[in-house]
């Protein structure tokens, strides 16, 4: 079975400041990987998605990630954050047979941005 | 388009209660997941339907828990009875009728506390 692990459960950062958030994943002979944001009292929403092509993808408020098959990894990264993205945010890989998937998450990434 | 509606909200019972949580997917999404997040950690899966059918179910309790897509639509989950390990965020996802590695779109979910 597949298995997501968020290296850091906390990560504190200025506005405006780049930020990574760190994302391992158990290796499959093929993967699709998602991160989701989720803000205080609301559901998931997908942030961006890796199905298959160019490795870097970007996603919605200027997040991007890149997959990175011989480490397995998938992390998310932000050039320049802004107060707004404070909230948690999960990894999660498609895992599924006969064809119908299931995404297992990782325990969350909670983002603190600070004035 | 309408998003996955959940109902209620937040709910507080005591132990031993039982409870129902209500969700209507997407419209056309075949696909319908609940997934159950503890305060702290990831959404964890506890059921999956394709139209009305179980796909998944391996990690539900089902000495307690249950769950029904009756007409392939509407779903409910119910708790009978409640434990204080039971509080937590109950999510329903769905996804669209295409097989593999189309993303959930997720409810805003019933926050349950068990007291």
């Amino acid at each position: 079975a597949q298995s997501v692990t968020q290296l850091d459960s906390q990560v504190p950062v200025f506005e405006e400041a780049p930020v990574e958030l760190r994302c391992n994943y158990s290796s499959s002979v093929s993967v699709y990987l998602f991160w989701y944001v989720q803000y205080p009292n609301q559901g998931l929403q997908l942030l961006l998605k890796y199905l298959s092509g160019s490795t870097l993808v970007k996603g919605i408020t200027g997040f991007e990630a890149e997959f990175n098959k011989s480490q397995t990894s998938f992390h998310l990264r932000k050039p320049s954050v802004h107060i707004s993205d404070t909230a948690e945010y999960f990894c999660a890989v498609s895992e599924g047979s006969g064809g119908y998937n299931k995404l297992i998450f990782g325990a969350g990434t909670r983002l603190a941005v600070h004035p | 388009e309408a998003g996955v509606a959940q109902s209620p909200r937040y709910k507080i019972i005591e132990k031993r209660q039982s409870v129902a949580f209500w969700c209507n997917p997407i419209s056309g999404h075949a696909t319908l997941y609940w997934y159950q997040q503890i305060l702290g950690q990831g959404p964890k899966l506890l059921i999956q339907f394709q139209n009305n059918g179980v796909v998944d179910d391996s990690q539900l309790p089902k000495d307690r828990f249950s769950a029904e897509r009756l007409k392939g639509v509407d779903s409910t989950l119910k708790i009978q009875p409640a434990k204080l390990e039971d509080s937590a965020v109950y999510l329903c996802a769905s996804s669209p009728p295409l097989q593999g590695n189309t993303e959930a779109f997720f409810g805003q979910g019933t926050r349950l506390t068990v007291v």
